[in-house]
């Protein structure tokens, strides 16, 4: 099973918005609505900021959003601020005749001008 | 509020097994709410999912690892252990135990470094 893939990195100015992608396959992202999101800042555990496609846990500001379209996933994040920096994963649920297991994506650094 | 603490060894031999325990409090592992799971990460490298359980004994395995993992779990300790069998090298990294709804890791252990090194 691949890596879902992600763009390596990705930047935008305080204030604006930016759009990370996962793509990922039929089998993958496009076959369920299990895609999550975490934000990890280094020497911190990973954080989830959007689960099940375009839903946010209790606490993560509004400013993150995910969608879905076809093969690929997005995540985007809104009035961008400076601790928005951080390392930003995907990953998808699968379900196989040998049983179910979860894929990541290859994360995406995000910089913050 | 559930939390996470990932304990073991931070230096295996090549050829060993790793071996690692996660403690959870604040709740059961006794729970039709979560599996739990096992995350890795390698210096300077993504993310990898390395398998889960389900407190029933039901596990999934991620299938390039499948041969080397085990996971299992003791109720009586409110804990699950992850044990890699045959390391190398390329099993160095951080290792996370965490809560798994199909992908949703909501609760994530702080990470124990493992090095895998003679």
């Amino acid at each position: 099973q691949s890596a879902l893939t992600q763009p390596p990195s990705a930047s935008g100015s305080p204030g604006q918005s930016v759009t990370i992608s996962c793509t990922g396959t039929s089998s993958d992202v496009g076959g369920y609505n299990y895609v999550s999101w975490y934000q990890h800042h280094p020497g911190k555990a990973p954080k989830l900021i959007i689960y099940e496609v375009d839903k946010r846990p209790s606490g993560v500001p509004a400013r993150f959003s995910g969608s879905k379209s076809g093969n690929t996933a997005s995540l985007t994040v809104s009035g961008l601020q400076a601790e928005d920096e951080a390392d930003y994963y995907c990953n998808s649920f699968v379900a196989y005749f040998a049983g179910n297991f979860v894929v990541f994506g290859g994360g995406t650094k995000l910089t913050v001008l | 509020q559930l939390q996470l603490q990932e304990s073991g060894p931070g230096l295996v031999k090549p050829s060993e097994t790793l071996s690692l325990t996660c403690t959870v409090s604040g709740g059961s592992i006794i729970s039709n709410d979560y599996y739990w799971g096992w995350v890795r990460q390698p210096p300077g490298k993504g993310l990898e999912w390395i398998g889960t359980i389900f407190y029933s004994g039901i596990t999934y395995y991620k299938p390039s690892l499948k041969s080397r993992v085990t996971i299992s779990a003791d109720t009586s300790k409110n804990q699950f252990s992850l044990n890699l069998s045959s390391v190398t090298a390329a099993d160095t990294a951080m290792y996370y135990c965490v809560t798994d709804r199909r992908g949703r890791g909501d609760y994530w252990g702080q990470g124990a470094l493992v090095t895998v090194s003679s």
